[in-house]
């Protein structure tokens, strides 16, 4: 069946770091690929997607690479803020309509 | 307001009672999707509305959860019988069309079994 394997938390780093929380999947087929946040006391909202192989999708200083010979979709940003704090979740969607999502990672962005 | 409502954002319920939870999705959205996020379990998937029918009803635990969806809008997460494996947050979102993801979340139902 379809999987997402995604880095365990809690990342804690300070304002102005690199961010990375790794993101590997297992799949049938060519599945799209997504980022997901989850903000304290906000819903899940859509960060990022891909469709297809190296398709890089970006989103509020965030980006993520398909790869597909590595079955990866890293989520990386450049210098995180404070506002960042989140928790994050990969997911795929195969055929059918349902996602697939890993088990989150909580970032803690101190200043 | 504009986003996906559901309701109550908290239940507390004896097991073995019944419990029926609300979403209404965004405006015009025409599937319409419900998740369940435990500990130990992450975010799973439930069921999946396209209108009024549900084609994708291959996540629901067990025959004591049932869904419909009404008018192609409003729908409700009925769960029998509870039991205390049933704890956990109930997630509704909407799409303006099964070819799309979601782009938003409800905010959840958090469901506590006592």
């Amino acid at each position: 069946g379809n999987s997402v394997t995604q880095m365990e938390g809690p990342v804690t780093l300070s304002e102005e770091a690199f961010l990375t929380i790794n993101c590997t999947y297992t799949a049938t087929g060519y599945p799209s690929l997504f980022w997901y946040v989850q903000y304290p006391g906000e819903g899940l909202q859509l960060l990022l997607k891909a469709t297809k192989a190296d398709d890089k999708g970006s989103n509020k200083g965030f980006e993520a690479t398909y790869r597909k010979e590595t079955t990866s979709f890293h989520l990386e940003k450049g210098s995180v803020q404070v506002s960042d704090s989140a928790v994050y979740f990969c997911a795929l969607k195969a055929a059918g309509n349902k996602l697939t999502f890993g088990g989150g990672t909580r970032v803690l962005v101190k200043p | 307001g504009a986003g996906v409502s559901q309701s109550p954002s908290n239940k507390v319920t004896e097991k073995g009672k019944d419990v029926e939870l609300r979403c209404d999705p965004i405006s015009g959205h025409t599937a319409l999707y419900w998740y369940r996020q435990s500990l130990g379990q992450g975010l799973e998937f439930l069921i999946y509305f396209q209108g009024n029918s549900a084609p994708d009803k291959s996540g629901l635990p067990s025959d004591r959860f049932s869904a419909e969806r009404t008018g192609g809008s409003v729908s409700t997460l009925t769960i029998q019988r509870t039991q205390q494996e049933d704890s956990a947050v109930y997630l509704c979102a909407s799409s303006l069309n099964s070819g799309e993801q979601p782009q938003h979340f409800g905010d959840g139902t958090r469901l506590s079994i006592l």
